[in-house]
């Protein structure tokens, strides 16, 4: 499989503050995709970016696949950013997701 | 539309005994999966079904079976339940790329 290391593992914010989130894949990647879970639980896509950069209100996310990371911008955080985010990634031709091990976000007031 | 469904939400199991963690998508969507995740580690895939009638083996599919029932349903069963398979179950559908999550279904076992 692949080896999905994101990197920082934690992080703790103060709201208003800006944030980057990396992800580093061990080998090339396809359906490259950014999700948060948030304190409850559920599991939100946020972004699917095999390539390029995408934005979403204060979120973007920009993927370089022949270096083989992307990033998570999150701008202007609010307390209801917390939780954990995650990427995933396939092999290439294959169906199934491998994640990280997410950065768990705590945004303060 | 209520996306991916989930039954039930929580479960407490004693060692040997089975169970059937039920999940259905309204979406129309031709591939379904069923992850679970452990405390402080990402989503591993345990099993997959790429379209009705077929499925497959993911990263950590040891001690599970599942059952594609028709396009919207998709089943998972514990036959012997041990205590490595405490988790959170989720399951997933797609219809090509993005995937949509369930709210996910907590198991102890004891």
């Amino acid at each position: 499989g692949i080896q999905v290391e994101q990197s920082p593992p934690d992080l703790i914010l103060q709201e208003g503050a800006n944030s980057t989130l990396r992800c580093n894949f061990s080998d090339s990647v396809n359906n490259l995709q950014w999700f948060h879970q948030n304190p409850w639980g559920q599991l939100i896509n946020l972004f699917y970016i095999p390539s390029g950069t995408k934005q979403n209100g204060r979120l973007s996310a920009t993927t370089v696949a022949t270096e083989r990371y992307s990033l998570l911008y999150i701008s202007s955080s609010q307390t209801t950013d917390s939780g954990v985010y995650f990427c995933a990634g396939t092999l290439p031709g294959a169906n199934n997701l491998f994640f990280g091990t997410g950065t768990r976000l705590t945004v303060i007031p | 539309n209520a996306g991916v469904t989930q039954t039930p939400k929580f479960q407490v199991l004693k060692t040997g005994q089975s169970m059937t963690l039920q999940c259905a998508q309204d979406m129309n969507h031709n591939s379904m999966y069923w992850y679970r995740q452990d405390p402080g580690m990402g989503l591993r895939l345990i099993y997959y079904s790429a379209s009705e009638g077929t499925t497959d083996k993911g990263e950590v599919p040891n001690g599970y079976n599942v059952s594609r029932l028709n396009k919207r349903e998709f089943s998972l069963r514990l036959e012997s339940a041990a205590p490595s398979q405490t988790s959170v179950y989720f399951c997933a559908s797609t219809p090509q790329e993005t995937q949509y999550f369930g709210p996910g279904t907590r198991l102890l076992v004891l």
